[in-house]
């Protein structure tokens, strides 16, 4: 079975500050991998995603994540937090059709 | 395309009473999928289309809930006989089936709240 291990609840960073949120999967094979990010009371946008080949991935909103099979994680960073970026971040595996998700972790920004 | 649309966006139904929730679906899209998300978790996986057939569905699914997807393009979610642990946001997704896996689109969410 797969699973997604967010081990972060919540994160506080100061604005201008770098970012990673760290995520780790469970799954049998090569995995598929996203991270998508929830605004209050919205629904869910993808960030990014990983199928295969570069391990550092590049997505929407100056985000980057990087795939480390021997660590199975996959992990979100930014270099450079907005206070627009505070919301729930998610991480989810997807080798069958069906995505897993993670708990999520709330990311808070501080002036 | 104006994405994966969701109706209503909230509702509000007293414990015991029927609901019913709509999603359209990216249109070229033949993969649907429902998710609930309660306050501070995850969506939890709770049933998956491909065109009309509904080919898997959670644990989680009681028999008070059921999807349908009757011409492969919309979808409806029921909750028979609602009781206040239903209240969730029932969030809808999309994806195509071109290649192994492709990214879910999601919409907005139906907040229910049960009372």
């Amino acid at each position: 079975a797969q699973s997604v291990t967010q081990p972060d609840i919540h994160i506080t960073v100061s604005e201008g500050a770098s970012l990673e949120l760290r995520c780790n999967y469970s799954y049998g094979a090569t995995p598929y991998l996203f991270w998508y990010v929830q605004s209050p009371g919205q629904g869910l946008q993808l960030l990014l995603k990983y199928f295969s080949g570069d391990t550092l991935v590049q997505g929407i909103k100056g985000f980057e994540a990087e795939f480390k099979r021997s660590q199975s994680s996959f992990n979100l960073r930014k270099p450079s937090v907005h206070w627009s970026d505070a919301a729930e971040y998610f991480c989810a595996v997807g080798g069958s059709y069906i995505p897993t998700f993670g708990r999520g972790t709330s990311l808070i920004v501080h002036p | 395309d104006t994405g994966v649309s969701q109706d209503p966006r909230h509702k509000i139904t007293k414990r015991g009473q029927n609901v019913t929730f709509r999603c359209d679906p990216i249109s070229e899209h033949n993969r649907l999928y429902w998710y609930r998300q309660t306050l501070g978790q995850g969506p939890e996986f709770l049933t998956y289309f491909q065109n009309e057939a509904q080919l898997e569905k959670s644990r989680l699914l009681s028999d008070r809930f059921s999807a349908e997807r009757p011409k492969g393009s919309f979808s409806t979610l029921e909750i028979q006989r609602t009781e206040q642990g239903d209240s969730a946001m029932y969030l809808c997704a999309s994806s195509t089936s071109v290649g192994a896996v492709t990214e879910a689109f999601f919409g907005q969410g139906t907040r229910l709240t049960v009372v």
